[in-house]
């Protein structure tokens, strides 16, 4: 069936450096993914989107990429702090939209650990 | 405060007891879902409600009662669980525009054990 996955259980990132949490999609008809960042004791937190049409999207010291040929998606962070640490998920929408998020598909996280 | 606010943030149970989780949203959202996240796997939707209207159900026993009387409430009734529904209870919601939804806007969960 199709899914979504993370690489990767745990990442560890010294300060300062920049961060890449890998995920790996299989339905070629997603045409919309998400990262979120779920610290603990929290629900997860949205923190950028990208649609198929782009390959690259920028926010604030976050980058997501996007390779459609080989479905793969990546978060990128740069300077990594300590309130990076966290579990961050990416999702994609089935359904190829965004009029519903009942399709959304979430893969099982990847533990970003901060270390001074 | 994340806009959307859950009420228990823990609650134990037993097997036989009922009790009902709650959700509300501030951010004038029309659409909400309950998910359950579990140790080590991904969030799994449970429902959805659009204009208070239920849109999903991803054959969750029917132990699980959902119940939305406006669009800024949500409910869980819970009744007779088992163990392994233990897990942490998500809602979320989100907003339908023409050009498609916002992102989902999630609270900080109902953290459940049934003994």
């Amino acid at each position: 069936g199709e899914s979504v996955g993370l690489h990767l259980p745990t990442l560890s990132v010294q300060e300062g450096d920049n961060s890449i949490i890998n995920c790996a999609y299989s339905n070629s008809a997603s045409d919309y993914f998400i990262w979120y960042k779920q610290e603990s004791g929290k629900g997860p937190q949205f923190i950028i989107d990208i649609r198929s049409n782009m390959d690259k999207r920028q926010g604030q010291r976050v980058t997501v990429l996007l390779n459609k040929t080989v479905k793969h998606l990546s978060l990128q962070i740069a300077a990594t702090q300590p309130g990076d640490s966290a579990v961050y998920f990416c999702a994609e929408n089935s359904r190829g939209t965004t009029d519903s998020w009942g399709k959304l598909q979430f893969g099982a996280g990847t533990q970003v650990v901060v270390t001074p | 405060e994340t806009g959307v606010t859950q009420t228990p943030r823990h609650l134990v149970m037993g097997m036989t007891n009922k009790k009902s989780l709650k959700c509300e949203q501030h951010l004038g959202h029309n659409a909400m879902y309950w998910y359950k996240q579990s140790a080590k796997k991904p969030l799994e939707l449970m429902f959805v409600y659009n204009f208070k209207e239920q849109t999903e159900n991803n054959s969750v026993p029917s132990r699980f009662s959902p119940e939305c009387p406006n669009s800024s409430h949500l409910f869980l009734h819970l009744h007779t669980l088992q163990p392994e529904d233990s897990a942490l209870y998500l809602c979320a919601s989100s907003q339908a525009r023409p050009r498609g939804n916002s992102p989902l806007h999630f609270g900080n969960g109902t953290r459940l054990t049934v003994t």
